[in-house]
């Protein structure tokens, strides 16, 4: 149990489709982020909010939406996916800012048709 | 450009010794992490480190060299458990964290 969750844990969806992930930390972090970690790949940093500002925006396409209502939720909205973006979507958070030690959760397995 | 290299695969048998190592090419340096995950799991925090030499932690140890841009993660006694992906992580002078690919190792009986 890392005080991190991330739901769905596993997802299909169609290019058409509308869905959205969700992120919960119980850890009393300020800082939240959103990964995608491909095959073989290095993690790929998409967004990272500080106090439920968006501070980082790692020019991703529009068809990914963030959202932090608050310090200890994040969603990233899916809209018109494309095949390639079929991969594990992490979230973490960390105390503060600065990228410090982060924790992350499960992931969401993402697949699209 | 800044980089992370770490081999893709290792194998080693359990009981044995095996450092897993890390090279990084950053703009400015603050540290680097390692962390393991095991196969449809959570990234996991092992080690951070700033400034020279080893720091142990149990069976799992982490050295840095920064003059090197060298770190590695050494693992004793392995166990089947320790079967997972190793990734390596740098943080740049703008506290950014590139990572590298993440290393897979094997644990054979």
């Amino acid at each position: 149990e890392t005080g991190v969750t991330q739901t769905p844990r596993h997802l299909v969806m169609g290019m058409t489709n509308k869905k959205s992930l969700k992120c919960e930390q119980h850890l009393g972090h300020n800082a939240m982020y959103w990964y995608k970690q491909s095959a073989k790949k290095p993690l790929e940093l998409m967004f990272v909010y500080n106090f439920k500002e968006q501070t980082e925006n790692n020019s991703v396409p529009s068809r990914f939406s963030p959202e932090c209502p608050n310090s200890s939720h994040l969603f990233l909205h899916l809209h018109t996916l494309q095949p390639e973006d079929s991969a594990l979507y992490l979230c973490a958070s960390s105390h503060g800012g600065d990228q410090e030690t982060q924790y992350f959760g499960p992931g969401t397995r993402l697949l699209v048709l | 450009g800044q980089n992370i290299d770490q081999p893709t695969e290792m194998t080693a048998t359990e009981g044995a010794i095996v450092q897993i190592n890390c090279t990084y090419q950053t703009s400015g340096f603050n540290g680097l992490f390692w962390y393991q995950q095991h196969a449809g799991e959570a990234p996991t925090f092992l080690s951070y480190n700033v400034l020279d030499g080893l720091e142990e932690k149990g069976r799992f140890s982490s050295f840095l060299s920064r003059s090197k841009g060298y770190s590695y993660l050494l693992l004793k006694e392995l166990q089947m458990k320790d079967s997972a992906s190793y990734l390596c992580a740098a943080k740049d002078s703008n506290y950014q964290l590139i990572w590298g690919a993440g290393t897979k190792l094997i644990i054979k009986p």
